[in-house]
Formats: C-alpha cells, sequence, structure tokens
C-alpha cells in the first residue's frame, strides 16, 4: 500500500469547514483513498472513499486531484464532535488490510 | 442493521491469565479483521478471517496469540498467559464479500488491562 502523508494537527472554528489534506504521490491506478477517524479513543469510524471521482455522503466531502496524487477530506461545518484523529489510507480494493499512519489531529474550537 | 459488536468491552487479568475477546461482525459480513492499538501508538493489523479460514495471520504474534472465526458464532481473539505488554485496545473490523464493497466497519474495542 502506498504511503500517505498527513499534517500531525490542525485546528478548526467551529461551524467552519474544516480541509484537511493528504499527500500519495505513489499512489498507483488501482489504488483507494479511504478516510477513517477514530474519536477520543473508540473504534475508527469510516467516513469515506474514493478512486478518482470527487465523493460527497452525508458526513463529508473527498476531493482527488486529477494526478491523484493528493487529496483533501472536507467537514462542511465542523462541530465539537469532530474533534479527532483523521487518517488517509490508499489501498487496493481487495487487500486485507487498512495500514493506518499517525493520521492528523483536528481539534474543532468552540 | 446492528454494527459490529464487541465484547466485553473492558476485561482484566493477571500477568499469566488468558484473554478471550469476541467480535460479532455486522449482518450479511463474513469477513472479520483484528487490530491492535497500544497505548498511544497507531492501530496495527493483526490477522484477517473468512468463515473457518485464517487468510492473513502477518501481523500476529509468533506465540501465545490465535484468532479463529467458525461456521457459527462470534469470532475469537485469544491470548494465552498475557504479559503487561499486552495490555491494548484490540479492534475488530468486519466487512462483506466482494472486493468491491469491501470497506471494513469497527467495532467499539475491547481494552485489555494486564495486571
Amino acid at each position: 500500500d502506498a504511503k500517505t502523508t498527513q499534517p500531525p494537527s490542525m485546528d478548526c472554528a467551529e461551524g467552519r469547514a474544516a480541509n484537511l489534506p493528504c499527500n500519495h504521490s505513489t499512489i498507483s491506478g488501482n489504488e483507494y483513498v479511504y478516510w477513517y477517524r477514530q474519536i477520543h479513543s473508540q473504534g475508527p469510524q469510516y467516513i469515506i472513499h474514493g478512486l478518482k471521482n470527487n465523493e460527497t455522503n452525508e458526513m463529508a466531502s473527498l476531493i482527488i486531484t486529477e494526478d491523484r496524487k493528493s487529496s483533501t477530506l472536507i467537514l462542511p461545518h465542523a462541530t465539537l464532535r469532530d474533534t479527532a484523529v483523521y487518517y488517509c489510507i490508499v489501498r487496493v480494493a481487495g487487500a486485507q488490510k487498512l495500514v493506518f499512519g499517525q493520521g492528523t489531529r483536528l481539534t474543532i474550537n468552540p | 442493521n446492528a454494527g459490529v459488536m464487541q465484547n466485553p468491552r473492558h476485561l482484566v487479568r493477571r500477568r499469566g491469565q488468558e484473554a478471550r475477546l469476541r467480535c460479532s461482525p455486522m449482518k450479511g459480513h463474513s469477513h472479520v479483521y483484528w487490530y491492535r492499538q497500544l497505548p498511544e501508538e497507531g492501530l496495527k493489523f493483526m490477522v484477517y478471517l473468512q468463515k473457518e479460514n485464517i487468510i492473513d495471520e502477518s501481523g500476529m504474534p509468533k506465540e501465545r496469540f490465535s484468532a479463529e472465526f467458525p461456521k457459527e458464532g462470534p469470532s475469537i481473539l485469544r491470548i494465552q498467559q498475557v504479559v503487561r505488554g499486552d495490555s491494548a485496545a484490540y479492534f475488530c473490523a468486519s466487512s462483506p464479500p466482494g472486493w468491491r464493497t469491501d470497506t471494513q466497519y469497527f467495532g467499539p474495542g475491547t481494552r485489555l488491562t494486564v495486571l
């Protein structure tokens, strides 16, 4: 699985959009970009994933650059409950395991 | 549809005892994964199982750890003769069959404390 690079920490004001970047410059054509988050020591929560196209669901939007070497997770209206560690993972579909890096510790401030 | 269930949520064992952690996957999911998170560290893959088969155990410690996913019942992660270094959060994830829909969904974890 390709290596990802994320900033160790970020802050965002409540109600604003939180934009979390991820670099994956060595991503292969068949590798998807997945995002998970872990709120305080709870189990990781799946957020969204994509291959080439931008994706949106009820939780977030995923913007993938045209060359696929980086992506951004967008939480459109961050709340205090979005404070968590966010993990960007690249993975071949059908691959057996998720390889977690250090992630980005996002703090939402009131 | 209930999510992935794990029990117990907290488990305390003394050194040398056995720990059994159980994981019930989401309905319709036949793939189970176990991950371990040591204090202040990231999540590490341990083992991947399908019903009655271990597919990948490359992350399992060579001794004392074993896992199973029987035809009936939950998946079990078993740690024999626990040591203090086994204290960690153990998370189970499940996914449905089929590579196009193999997003993993995690349970709440079991926190093992070894005294």
